[in-house]
C-alpha cells in the first residue's frame, strides 16, 4: 500500500533562517507531488507540484522554492524565511482513478511557526 | 474569479443526530467536486469524489450531493460520532488534474456527547 511521510511535524524558525521540509512516498511510482499550504482561517493554497524528477511548477509567487531530486521525494525550501511564511505545510501525492477523478492522498503535515 | 464558500463556519450537533453541510462554488469550467475531513493537527482524507454527471455519492454515514445547474453542494452526516468532529473542506476541480483545485475554509463541525 501507499504511504506518505511527511517531517518534522512542528518546526519553529527565526526570521530569516532557512528552510527544508522534506516528503516521501513509498508504495508508488512516479507520482504527481503537491505543496500546499493552510493559514489559518484559509482553504488550502497550492504552492508547488511536480509531475516527475525535477519538474516543478509554481503557483505562487513568493520566496519558497521545491525540488524533486528522486522520484519520490518532494522537498520545499526557504533560504530566509519571513514572518509570513507561518503556517500548516501539507505534501500531497495524487492517484488518478479516471477522468476527472484525480485523488489526493495528503501527509500528516507540518506546523511551521516564523517568529 | 473561482470561488468555493462553504457554510456554516461552525456548527456543533449532539452525538447521533444528523447535520447537512453547504457548498456553493462558482468555479468555472466546472470538473468535478470533493469532500475531505480533516482533523485538527492532521491532513485532509477524502470523502468522496463527484463529477458533473453524478448527483449523489455516499461513503458509510457520509453522503455527499451535487447540483451542477445551481452549482451547489451538501455534505450529509448521519447519526453523528464523536470521531466526526473535524473540520470538512469543499474541493472544486476545473479539470481533471489536482492542480486546478479550489478549496474552500472549510466547515468546523464539533459532536458532543
Amino acid at each position: 500500500s501507499q504511504t506518505i511521510h511527511q517531517w518534522p511535524a512542528t518546526l519553529v524558525q527565526p526570521v530569516g533562517s532557512p528552510l527544508s521540509l522534506e516528503c516521501t512516498v513509498e508504495g508508488t511510482s512516479n507520482p504527481n507531488l503537491y505543496w500546499y499550504r493552510q493559514a489559518a482561517g484559509r482553504g488550502l493554497q497550492l504552492l508547488f507540484y511536480s509531475v516527475g524528477i525535477g519538474q516543478i511548477s509554481s503557483e505562487v509567487p513568493q520566496n519558497l522554492s521545491a525540488s524533486r531530486p528522486q522520484d519520490r521525494q518532494f522537498i520545499l525550501s526557504s533560504k530566509k524565511l519571513l514572518l509570513s511564511d507561518s503556517g500548516f505545510y501539507l505534501c500531497a501525492w495524487s492517484s488518478i482513478l479516471g477522468p476527472g477523478r484525480e485523488k489526493l492522498f495528503f501527509g500528516s503535515g507540518t506546523q511551521l511557526s516564523v517568529l | 474569479k473561482n470561488q468555493v464558500e462553504q457554510s456554516p463556519q461552525s456548527l456543533i450537533i449532539l452525538e447521533g443526530k444528523n447535520c447537512t453541510l453547504q457548498c456553493n462554488y462558482t468555479v468555472s469550467p466546472f470538473s468535478n467536486l470533493r469532500w475531505y475531513k480533516q482533523d485538527t493537527g492532521r491532513g485532509p482524507v477524502s470523502l468522496t469524489i463527484m463529477t458533473f454527471s453524478e448527483n449523489t455519492k455516499s461513503n458509510g454515514r457520509y453522503t455527499a450531493t451535487l447540483d451542477a445547474d445551481t452549482k451547489q453542494s451538501s455534505l450529509h452526516i448521519t447519526a453523528s460520532q464523536l470521531s466526526d468532529s473535524a473540520s470538512y473542506i469543499c474541493v472544486v476541480g476545473l479539470g481533471g488534474g489536482a492542480d486546478g483545485l479550489t478549496f474552500g475554509k472549510g466547515t468546523h463541525l464539533i459532536i458532543q456527547p
